[in-house]
């Protein structure tokens, strides 16, 4: 375990389901961010979350929701989903948003939209 | 546009040899750049920070190299080892000290 913890791991929903995406860190980081991976493309930063406020979002269709209760936990929540969503979600932490420390990514939940 | 580029093709090496990674970028002056390791189906790895006033990093059996004028960084790998074999990933701050971005990353293979 890398000290981010994503759940579920996999994920498979129809385009009409509701579904969200979980990340907890108690690694005391201050930053969180969602990522996603899809095959043959880089890594898309998706939202950027610091001290729990929304610092960053990248032009996300709004059927992707997040949500940062608290500096420790991460949400994307998920609704009517489009098969082309269908991509590795992952979630990171940093120190703070200055990238002058590495971040710590969690393992991924593998979302695949039917 | 800004624009990392990373090979996109498989780097296959023997057992002991030293494989070479390239990450070249366009039209940034990033101050920092980051190299992780990611195995399939899991999320990267942090393994090494160079910063754009340092010219080579070391750590255990990685060096990495930062070209501020070629905007180029090396990996290198010594004494390569299968356990090795990953996709290798660079990122930059797109704006300086701030967003982390990534390369598409070269995947490398280590044959015994």
């Amino acid at each position: 375990e890398t000290g981010v913890t994503q759940t579920p791991r996999h994920l498979v929903m129809g385009m009409t389901n509701k579904k969200s995406l979980k990340c907890e860190q108690h690694l005391g980081h201050n930053a969180m961010y969602w990522y996603k991976q899809s095959a043959k493309k880089p890594l898309e930063l998706m939202f950027v979350y610091s001290l729990e406020e929304r610092v960053e979002n990248n032009s996300v269709p709004s059927r992707f929701s997040p949500e940062c209760p608290n500096s420790s936990h991460l949400f994307l929540h998920l609704h009517t989903l489009q098969p082309e969503d269908s991509a590795l979600y992952l979630c990171a932490s940093s120190q703070d948003l200055l990238v002058n420390y590495g971040y710590t990514f969690g393992s991924g939940t593998r979302l695949t939209v039917v | 546009s800004q624009k990392i580029e990373q090979n996109s093709e498989a780097l296959n090496i023997q057992e002991g040899k030293t494989a070479t990674l390239t990450c070249n970028y366009t039209n940034y002056s990033p101050a920092y750049l980051q190299w992780y390791r990611q195995d399939p189906g899991r999320g990267p790895v942090f393994l090494l920070l160079i910063r754009e006033n340092e010219k080579e990093k070391r750590k255990e059996r990685l060096k990495v190299t930062f070209d501020t004028t070629l905007k180029q960084s090396l990996f290198h790998i010594t004494a390569s080892q299968p356990a090795d074999s990953a996709t290798y990933l660079c990122a930059l701050d797109m704006i300086r000290g701030d967003k982390l971005i990534f390369g598409t990353g070269t995947r490398l293979q280590v044959f015994p």
